[in-house]
Order: C-alpha cells, then sequence, then structure tokens
C-alpha cells in the first residue's frame, strides 16, 4: 500500500535546540496534516498543508509542504519540555481514510 | 472540534476472551474510524464506519476478528474477539473534523493488554 516515510525516527534534542523531522512519500500528496501526539496521549491535529511550497507558522514551529508535493517538514526553534512527544505526518491519498507517518519521537534534555 | 470519549480506558484481558470498546461524539459524525497503535508504532487504520451499514475493513484486519457496530451517528464500538497476547495495543476512535477538511480527532484510547 501506499506509504509515508518520516525521518529520523528518534531525536533527542538539548533544551532550546531546533528540531526538524521530514515526512516523505513516493507519490504526489493531495495534502499533509501533522499531528503531535504526547506519551501516553493520543494525537492531536496541529496543521494541514494543501498547496505546493506552503509555509505556515504557529509560533515556534515552521510547517511546510514541498513544491512537487511529495514532502513536507515540521521545525521547531528552541526547543521547550513541552515539546517532547511522537510528531505524525498523515495524509489521506485522496480518499477519506488518513495514512499516518512512521512518526518521529522527541526527547528534550533538559 | 468533536469531543470523544471511549470506554474503558484500560483493560488487562485473558487470551481467548473478547472486548467490546466504547466511543461516543458529542456531535452527529458520519464517518468513524478505528486505529490500532502497538506500543511504540504509528497508527494503523482497522475500519471506517458508517453509520446503517457495514464497516469497511482495511488489509489484513476481518470482521470476524474486529466486529463493529454504529448504531446512530453518535455512537460505535469496537470488539476485540478470542483476544491472542498479540493483539496488546492502544485502540483509538476518530472522527473527521467535517466541512470537507479531514482532519481527525482522537478520542483518548483504550490501553489493552492481553495476557
Amino acid at each position: 500500500g501506499q506509504q509515508v516515510m518520516q525521518i529520523p525516527q528518534y531525536q533527542h534534542v538539548q533544551e532550546g535546540e531546533d528540531f526538524t523531522t521530514y515526512c516523505n512519500s513516493s507519490t504526489t500528496l493531495s495534502n499533509i496534516q501533522w499531528y503531535k501526539q504526547r506519551p501516553g496521549g493520543h494525537p492531536v491535529f496541529l496543521i494541514q498543508l494543501v498547496k505546493s511550497g506552503e509555509v505556515k507558522k504557529q509560533k515556534r514551529l515552521t510547517f511546510q509542504f514541498g513544491e512537487a508535493k511529495k514532502n513536507s517538514s515540521l521545525h521547531i526553534t528552541a526547543t521547550q519540555t513541552t515539546d517532547v512527544g511522537t510528531y505524525f505526518c498523515a495524509t489521506n491519498f485522496g480518499n477519506e481514510k488518513l495514512t499516518f507517518g512512521t512518526g518521529t519521537r522527541l526527547t528534550i534534555i533538559p | 472540534s468533536a469531543v470523544i470519549s471511549q470506554k474503558p480506558s484500560r483493560d488487562i484481558c485473558q487470551r481467548g476472551t473478547s472486548l467490546t470498546i466504547q466511543c461516543q461524539v458529542d456531535s452527529q459524525v458520519t464517518m468513524m474510524f478505528w486505529y490500532r497503535q502497538q506500543p511504540g508504532q504509528s497508527l494503523t487504520l482497522i475500519a471506517t464506519a458508517n453509520q446503517g451499514s457495514e464497516a469497511t475493513y482495511e488489509s489484513g484486519f476481518v470482521i470476524d476478528k474486529f466486529p463493529i457496530s454504529r448504531p446512530n451517528l453518535t455512537f460505535s464500538t469496537l470488539t476485540v474477539s478470542n483476544m491472542s497476547p498479540e493483539d496488546s495495543s492502544i485502540y483509538l476512535c476518530s472522527v473527521e473534523s467535517g466541512g470537507g477538511s479531514y482532519e481527525q480527532y482522537f478520542g483518548p484510547g483504550t490501553r489493552l493488554t492481553v495476557t
């Protein structure tokens, strides 16, 4: 089936450092969504991107959709302990079902 | 955004038994989704449940193992049947936000341990 890969699988950063996770697909995507799952919690929707080259910001988080609509990135500036969790990208490949990426688990070293 | 509750929040079950998980939404929704998330893994869609029709199962999941009910527009159940330790996982229900957006809202999940 169609898959969405994320790298890295794990990332440990010192508090205050930046963090980036990348999402890649072999096929052109109609949209890309990002979710955050805190440890022990459930996924929470962060944002959706639909346009080629689109960039959206939420405070310290910057989301980007590639020009070819095959990849996306999430960048966090100056990480804080509240950023801990697993970040998933997801897409619906043109139907109502979401396919989730493999996820990047972020841990923060205080 | 929709508010979703799930019951039970967690359970420990013996192999060979069945567990029914309930999902309640505070508003009427057309589609509800059931996912499985194994420890440290991503989410895998089990099935899509529409009110008034049979659930649509993804590859690798069958109705005999994971029967789903959708009696109305705010409620659904997922049963994990004849459980084995391999069924130990978190089971999550979700709904779409609607209005043409595909973003989903998730319930808090049910953590199942099969011994």
